[in-house]
């Protein structure tokens, strides 16, 4: 198994809602990441999971908050979304907690915030 | 100044067409280079790998760093509308997890 799997694949979601996204990898990868695209921009990392340890982007704010409950598992919980919050949600992770060896991304969740 | 530069482009060519996708870095820390494909609405997807100076080939894809001038390249030969798609260059320090991006450069080729 050599794929990233995110779910869902899209999402829609008022202001006041509560929501996560999940994401789950099953290549023994020891790092994992978050990472929000706007259209025609690349990937911004949000937070990044490696041996456990979570490091997050000082820009990031606070209604996100990541959770990883396993070394394959990692989720990412929205509360009180604003409208340019909406974009892809990427997840990848990494064989190297360093990131050498590239990262493998999943499909995204699409999230349109209303 | 940005840490990576990349020419958004579009870029459009013909069919069987050299596809020639550049970028430059300033960080000198900078060790490990990637070439990612994405396809619209798609996540990004891993094409090249390479932390030395030099040419590394994959079938149609040449991947190309010059560290010296802190530049790298990726080579399309014999392109197929099927290329069509953003690519990304992505840099990794040395001893950082970080993936730094260029903007991406949108390459549409034409049947």
């Amino acid at each position: 198994d050599t794929e990233v799997t995110q779910t869902p694949k899209h999402l829609v979601m008022g202001m006041t809602n509560k929501k996560s996204l999940k994401c789950e990898q099953h290549m023994g990868h020891r790092a994992m990441y978050w990472y929000k695209q706007k259209a025609k921009k690349p990937p911004e990392l949000m937070f990044v999971y490696s041996y456990e340890k979570l490091s997050i982007n000082e820009s990031v704010p606070s209604r996100f908050s990541p959770e990883c409950p396993n070394s394959s598992l990692l989720n990412l919980h929205l509360h009180a979304l604003q409208p340019e919050d909406s974009a892809l949600y990427l997840c990848a992770s990494s064989q190297a907690a360093q990131g050498h060896y590239g990262y493998t991304f999943g499909s995204g969740t699409r999230l349109t915030v209303v | 100044q940005k840490e990576v530069e990349q020419d958004p482009g579009p870029l459009s060519v013909p069919e069987g067409a050299i596809v020639s996708l550049n970028c430059t870095y300033s960080n000198s820390a900078f060790q490990y280079f990637m070439w990612y494909r994405q396809y619209s609405r798609k996540g990004p997807e891993l094409l090249m790998y390479t932390y030395s100076s030099g040419n590394k080939e994959d079938g149609r894809f040449t991947a190309q760093v010059d560290k010296s001038s802190k530049y790298i390249s990726l080579f399309i030969r014999d392109s197929q509308p099927s290329d069509s798609a953003t690519y990304l260059c992505a840099i990794v320090e040395t001893s950082g997890s970080r993936l730094t991006f260029g903007e991406g450069t949108q390459l549409t080729v034409n049947p």
